[in-house]
């Protein structure tokens, strides 16, 4: 049994560069999420898809920043010119469609970037 | 909007202490209550979780009930081991995302 999974790990860049990150949720589940985690701090909700739809967005989420899941499996998330305010952990998870256990989400082990 | 208040750590507790990890919630109706379980260097894991008035949730030893009249959710095991230190995060569930707290970070000493 597969979980969610993230590439990479960890991901170093100099300021003002782009960087892509990739998650892949368990296998069925219909919903994606990403979240951002800093240090001492709860994950922050970023955005949500619904099979390739992407239904909702923070405001956290700037012009900057994209995510697509175009065929409704895997997921990646853009960060353009990054900046040093961007260094963070990138979580995804994943949902099922069962209506029973539909709120509950499974999470990948992060995507841990810094920005010099 | 939906949030979730959680005590703050780090607390320190000796093994087969009792534990209670403060958590109180800020809602529009009634939606799920979760901890997450962040063990060092490890991904986030449902510890347990409670959909809806008076529910218990249980898991590992650990307990919490959701509790409308006092709108908490707070944390509980019997007596700790060494191996449940970790971070420990209450959350809501809002529309589709959730709302998490800052976390509290548990030590256990042998």
């Amino acid at each position: 049994d597969t979980g969610v999974s993230q590439d990479p790990r960890h991901k170093i860049t100099k300021r003002g560069q782009n960087v892509t990150f990739r998650c892949d949720p368990i296998s069925e589940h219909n919903r994606l999420y990403w979240y951002r985690q800093t240090l001492g701090q709860g994950p922050e909700f970023l955005t949500y898809f619904q099979n390739e739809a992407q239904l909702e967005k923070s405001r956290l989420l700037s012009d900057r920043f994209s995510a697509e899941r175009p065929k409704g499996s895997f997921s990646t998330l853009e960060i353009q010119r990054t900046e040093q305010g961007d260094s963070a952990m990138y979580l995804c998870a994943s949902s099922p469609p069962d209506r029973i256990s539909t709120d509950t989400q499974y999470f990948g082990p992060g995507t841990r970037l810094t920005v010099l | 909007g939906n949030s979730v208040t959680q005590m703050e750590g780090p607390v320190t507790l000796s093994e087969e202490a009792f534990l209670t990890i403060n958590c109180t919630y800020t809602a529009t109706g009634y939606p799920s209550l979760f901890w997450y379980v962040q063990y060092p260097g490890e991904g986030l894991q449902l510890l347990l979780k409670a959909t809806k008035a008076d529910d218990k949730g249980s898991n590992k030893g650990f307990e919490a009930t959701y509790r409308k009249e006092t709108t908490s959710f707070h944390l509980e095991k019997g007596s700790v081991q060494v191996s449940d230190s970790a971070v420990y995060f209450c959350a809501l569930i809002s529309v589709e995302a959730l709302n998490f707290g800052k976390g509290t970070s548990l030590l256990v000493t042998p």
